[in-house]
């Protein structure tokens, strides 16, 4: 079984400020994990997607995440926020052969940028 | 690529009344997905296909949903009778084997009256 849990269903940051949101994950086969964003009233675009290859990933838009075995986590950072950057984000994970198997998806977290 | 596309995009009806959701995956794509989100319980799984063949309808909520895949380009979701419960966005993704990544249509957002 998988699960996701994404601490902090809201987080409020300033422009330029660090951006860090969290995701800790629970799977009994190696995992494959991704962060989604969601603009309101749209789809889910992907940001980024860590696959067992480098453990450090970088997606689009400046963000980056890092997958941590021993801690079971694959938090979201970018170094400087831009009000755009406003939007919902989701932690999902998959077990192997991802395309073909379904997203476990965590409750998303809020982000607010403050001008 | 035009992406995963669904339609329509705003639904309102009334209980009882029947609702067909519509997706079209992306050319190639071999596995369909329908999502589910509302305020209490997020993102979830309601079934999906690989290669046109449902693999697990278990989050299916009851009898009056129903999906099928006719062929590789086109896939419903419908709901018979709806209930105002059944207010929320659907969501369909598609996906290449082996890709690892689902790819999202802009979702159905449903209101049932």
């Amino acid at each position: 079984a998988q699960s996701v849990t994404q601490l902090g269903s809201h987080v409020s940051v300033s422009e330029g400020a660090l951006v860090l949101l969290r995701c800790n994950y629970s799977s009994s086969v190696p995992p494959y994990l991704f962060w989604y964003v969601q603009y309101p009233n749209q789809g889910l675009q992907l940001l980024l997607k860590y696959t067992s290859a480098a453990t450090l990933v970088k997606g689009i838009n400046g963000f980056e995440a890092e997958f941590k075995k021993s801690e079971t986590s694959f938090h979201l950072t970018k170094p400087s926020a831009h009000m755009s950057d406003a939007a919902e984000y989701f932690c999902a994970v998959s077990g192997l052969n991802s395309g073909n198997t379904p997203l476990v998806f965590g409750k998303g977290t809020r982000l607010s940028v403050i001008a | 690529d035009a992406g995963v596309i669904q339609s329509p995009r705003h639904e309102v009806t009334e209980m009882g009344q029947e609702v067909t959701l519509r997706c079209k995956p992306i050319s190639g794509h071999n596995s369909l997905f329908w999502y589910r989100q509302t305020m209490m319980r997020g993102l979830e799984l309601l079934i999906y296909f690989n290669n046109n063949v449902p693999i697990d309808d278990s989050g299916m909520p009851e009898d009056r949903f129903s999906a099928k895949m006719p062929n590789a380009s086109f896939s419903t979701l419908k709901i018979q009778p709806s209930e105002p419960r059944d207010s929320a966005v659907y969501f369909c993704a598609s996906s290449q084997a082996g890709s690892g990544t689902q790819y999202f249509g802009p979702g159905t957002r449903l209101l049932v009256l």
